[in-house]
């Protein structure tokens, strides 16, 4: 069965500061992994990776994967309350009707304080 | 919004009663998901579907079926509601097989059960 485990589970930080979210996964057929944030409705879409050590980045996010230790970052420099959210991460499968197919995390509730 | 719609967006309904929720998209897309999302959750999948009448079970099924009889439509139903069902339920849809990109959601339904 797909795993995916996020930590830390909440975060409380002021604004400026930077912050890192971790996801670790395991996934028998392993696609793609997303990053998502939500803000009391649907997740919206941030980032996928697909190949390890390669940054993606969009302003003050980052994120990254590491194939090999079966894991993600997720950084954001600079904090603003504008990015208090839940920071979801999930990983699509690959294999024949589970196909597309995504499995979260728990989440991390991250709270900007100003 | 990639064409999706959900509806009823909020229902209370009471324990036992029969519930039915309306997924519909209008591009087309073979792959259809529906997840619940629960404080400390995440989001879980409960029933997927690959196409017209073919469906499949995800990690939190019990309680629930599934239904697509066209293309654009993925209905859930809770036979009997229960208390535990009270959640926010989301729809979501990816692209067509071998085409790796995001997973597009609706808005979700916020269903009660008292």
């Amino acid at each position: 069965e797909d795993k995916v485990v996020q930590s830390p589970l909440s975060l409380v930080v002021h604004e400026g500061d930077t912050v890192t979210l971790n996801c670790s996964y395991e996934v028998t057929n392993f696609r793609s992994l997303l990053w998502y944030k939500q803000e009391k409705k649907a997740p919206t879409f941030l980032f996928m990776l697909t190949s390890s050590g390669i940054e993606k980045k969009s302003g003050r996010l980052s994120s990254i994967l590491d194939k090999k230790e079966l894991f993600s970052i997720l950084n954001i420099t600079a904090t603003q309350t504008g990015d208090s959210a839940v920071y979801l991460c999930a990983v699509r499968n690959a294999g024949g009707t589970s196909y597309g197919k995504l499995t979260f995390g728990q989440g991390t509730i991250l709270t900007v304080h100003p | 919004d990639a064409g999706i719609t959900q509806s009823p967006r909020h229902k209370v309904t009471e324990t036992g009663t029969p519930v039915t929720l309306r997924c519909h998209q209008t591009e087309n897309h073979r792959y259809m998901y529906w997840y619940r999302q629960d404080p400390g959750h995440g989001l879980r999948l409960i029933h997927y579907s690959y196409g017209v009448k073919d469906t499949d079970k995800g990690e939190v099924s019990d309680g629930y079926s599934v239904s697509r009889s066209k293309t654009e439509d993925f209905l859930l139903t809770l036979e009997s509601a229960t208390s535990s069902q009270t959640s926010v339920y989301f729809c979501a849809i990816t692209p067509r097989q071998g085409s790796n990109t995001e997973a597009f959601f609706g808005q979700g339904t916020r269903l009660t059960v008292v």
